[in-house]
C-alpha cells in the first residue's frame, strides 16, 4: 500500500541552524500538508500546498518558514533559523483531493530537537 | 471556529474488554469528524470518518463510532479491546471547505492482558 514517507526520523540541532525537513508524497496526490505536535500538545496544522504554492497557512507558519517542492516526488519543510520552541513532531501529509472529506494520509513524523 | 476535545488523555482497559475514548466537537457549521491512530513509531492512520452520510460509522479493525448531534459527540467505540489496540488515538475535525485538519490532544490506549 503507497505511503508517506519522512526523513530524517530525528533531527538535533542548535538553536539558530537551519533545517529542513522531507517528505515523499503518496505518489498520485496532488495536496500536500505540513502539520506539528508539540510534546504533550496538540497536533496542529502549519501548512497546504497545492500546485506549487502555498494554500493556506496558519498563524504558526511565520517568515521562518517555507516550504518547496524541489521535484516530482519531494515536499520540504525549511526552517530557516531554528528556536528552542521549534522542538516537535512534525507530519507530512498528502491527499488526492482537498475537500473537507478527503482523507489526508501521514508520514511517521520527524521529530525535531532544538538544543 | 471549530474544535474537538478529547476526553482523557490515557485509557486503560482489559484485553476483551470495552473499549470507549470520548470526542466532543465544537462547530458552528455541520462538521466532518475524523478518528485517527497512531502505532508507536508509526504516522497518523485513519480510522474512519463521519461526511454526514450516516451517523453509525463503521472502521478498520472493528472499531466505530457514532455521531450526536444533540450530544456534539463522536464518541470512538470496540466492543472488545486487542492487545494489539494499545496506541495514540486522535480525534479530528475538518476546518471549512480547506480540509485542514483541527485535532485533539489525543488519548493513550493501555491494554491489560
Amino acid at each position: 500500500e503507497p505511503e508517506v514517507t519522512q526523513t530524517p526520523s530525528h533531527q538535533v540541532t542548535q538553536m539558530g541552524q537551519e533545517v529542513i525537513l522531507r517528505c515523499v508524497p503518496i505518489s498520485n496526490h496532488l495536496y500536500f500538508y505540513w502539520y506539528r505536535q508539540i510534546l504533550g500538545q496538540k497536533v496542529e496544522f502549519l501548512v497546504s500546498f497545492y500546485n506549487n504554492e502555498i494554500s493556506e497557512k496558519s498563524e504558526i507558519f511565520d517568515d521562518q518558514f517555507s516550504v518547496e517542492r524541489p521535484d516530482g516526488s519531494n515536499f520540504t519543510l525549511k526552517i530557516r533559523s531554528t528556536k528552542l520552541e521549534d522542538s516537535a513532531m512534525y507530519f507530512c501529509a498528502s491527499s488526492a483531493d482537498r475537500g473537507p472529506t478527503d482523507t489526508q494520509y501521514f508520514g511517521p513524523g520527524t521529530r525535531l530537537t532544538v538544543l | 471556529a471549530q474544535s474537538v476535545t478529547q476526553l482523557g488523555s490515557h485509557v486503560s482497559v482489559s484485553e476483551g474488554a470495552l473499549v470507549l475514548l470520548r470526542c466532543n466537537y465544537s462547530s458552528s457549521v455541520p462538521p466532518y469528524l475524523f478518528w485517527y491512530v497512531q502505532y508507536p513509531n508509526q504516522g497518523l492512520q485513519l480510522l474512519l470518518k463521519y461526511t454526514s452520510a450516516a451517523t453509525l460509522v463503521k472502521g478498520i479493525n472493528g472499531f466505530e463510532a457514532e455521531f450526536k448531534k444533540s450530544e456534539t459527540s463522536f464518541h470512538l467505540t470496540k466492543p472488545s479491546a486487542h492487545m494489539s489496540d494499545a496506541a495514540e488515538y486522535f480525534c479530528a475535525v475538518s476546518d471549512g471547505s480547506q480540509g485542514n485538519l483541527i485535532f485533539g490532544k489525543g488519548t493513550k490506549l493501555s491494554v491489560k492482558p
